[in-house]
């Protein structure tokens, strides 16, 4: 089976821009899609981005997703980040017999 | 309205046997996958296994296969996660997702495994 890997931590401050990184280690990042999870403190995840780069109903446009076949990685992309944002961000992926999910990255925003 | 609510908070003694359910509304339940992640704590996510809600097809991350029983009753739209004696290590925080994409979660079931 295959992992993917994020970084550990990545901060930024308020109303930039991050991007997380989430790279498939074997296989083509682009055989199965990719979805990203939110979970803040104390709280259930949720989607933010389902499908590589689909946002669903009522998050907001500043998220955004992709995925680059030439690093066989997916991206998340956060611009004009509020505090709120400040989250464990996790990007989980699928082949034909098990579910992956990567190790998570905490946002700080400061 | 998607929703996924599971059962309350656990609290048992290691060697006892324990089942938390997770009940899906809101959707074709037999139509989707339902899976369990477990997160223990200041963990990240793991995936333990999925359900085909339909005909009870079953897959399971091999560190987890012989731990866990996942089954489904699709007459009550609910899906069941069980031990049969739990370990102190299976303390942890539980959630049921539907679908490949998990795009909806239950809110989570703690568990606690403590002498």
């Amino acid at each position: 089976n295959f992992m993917l890997t994020q970084p550990h931590s990545v901060s930024e401050s308020p109303g930039k821009t991050v991007t997380i990184s989430c790279t498939r280690s074997s296989g083509s990042i682009a055989s199965n899609y990719v979805q990203w999870y939110q979970q803040r403190p104390g709280g259930a995840p949720t989607t933010v981005i389902s499908e590589d780069n689909q946002r669903p109903s009522g998050v907001p446009d500043r998220f955004s997703g992709s995925i680059d076949s030439s690093s066989n990685s997916a991206s998340l992309t956060i611009s004009g980040l509020k505090t709120e944002d400040e989250a464990d961000y996790y990007c989980q992926s699928y082949d034909s017999s098990a579910w992956v999910f990567g190790g998570g990255t905490k946002l700080t925003v400061l | 309205e998607v929703q996924l609510v599971q059962s309350g908070a656990e609290v048992k003694k290691p060697g006892e046997s324990l089942k938390i359910s997770c009940k899906g509304s809101g959707y074709s339940f037999t139509s989707y996958w339902i899976g369990w992640v477990r997160q223990m704590p200041g963990k990240g996510l793991e995936w333990m296994g999925s359900i085909y809600a339909g005909d009870s097809d079953t897959r399971y991350r091999p560190s987890f296969q012989g731990q866990v029983t996942i089954s489904a009753d699709k007459s009550i739209s609910t899906a069941y996660l069980q031990w049969s004696s739990l370990k102190a290590s299976d303390t942890a925080m539980y959630y049921c997702v539907k679908g490949r994409n998990f795009d909806y979660w239950g809110q989570g079931t703690l568990v606690t495994v403590s002498s």
